[in-house]
């Protein structure tokens, strides 16, 4: 069964330091979505890329985080400087570019803490 | 701006008895879709069921069912049959469709043997 998949699984940084992020999506899903889930809390989306573009940035603080998809294919999110307030869970998920079928399929995540 | 509530932050139940989360949304739209998702310890966040708001009839997949009331914005998840295996965070979620989903804020679910 086609999975997404993210690596690292856990992350472990100092405040200041730059920390990335990376994400292959299932086969042939067109929409890439990067997720922030703080303990205890939903996930709340950060960017969603249709193919190369970026169709919703309107919540990554784009003063540190950077998020792209060169090649339409896998993509990085990028923290730099990371501060405490990042530490969360980072989900990445993918979907079919379809009217009648939007599900989206989630990675393993990657766990950030940031001391 | 659409919104998804789950107002049990915590629910509990024994193996083998049935349990139901209860979810309701609020949004302006008439198409759209709402999924359940379960997020075990291992933090893996898995699509439980899914429902198509245009179709009246409710989803089922085994023993997991939803009660989908449109006018009430209501999103109900029954589990039957409980098992060990169930017991994890489950988030309601809503997107219009090639959109983002909205999460609610979960509900932890405790199975007692």
């Amino acid at each position: 069964e086609a999975e997404v998949a993210q690596s690292p699984r856990y992350k472990i940084t100092e405040k200041s330091q730059a920390v990335a992020f990376w994400c292959d999506p299932i086969s042939g899903h067109a929409t890439l979505y990067w997720y922030r889930q703080i303990l205890g809390q939903g996930p709340e989306l950060l960017v969603q890329f249709q193919d190369e573009s970026v169709v919703d940035d309107s919540q990554l603080p784009k003063d540190r985080f950077s998020a792209e998809r060169l090649k339409g294919v896998d993509s990085t999110l990028k923290i730099q400087p990371a501060e405490l307030g990042d530490s969360a869970m980072y989900l990445c998920a993918s979907s079919l570019v379809s009217r009648y079928t939007d599900t989206q399929y989630f990675g393993p995540g990657t766990r950030l803490t940031v001391l | 701006a659409q919104t998804v509530t789950q107002s049990q932050p915590e629910m509990s139940v024994q193996e083998a008895e049935t349990v139901t989360l209860s979810c309701t949304y609020d949004t302006s739209e008439s198409d759209y879709y709402l999924f359940w998702y379960k997020q075990p310890p291992s933090r893996q966040m898995i699509l439980v069921i899914r429902q198509e708001a245009y179709k009246q009839q409710n989803a089922t997949e085994n023993r997991f069912s939803v009660n989908f009331q449109k006018a009430a914005k209501s999103f109900s998840l029954k589990i039957s049959d409980s098992q060990l295996g169930d017991a994890a965070m489950y988030f309601c979620a809503y997107t219009q469709g090639a959109q983002k989903l909205v999460f609610g804020q979960g509900t932890r679910l405790t199975i007692n043997p």
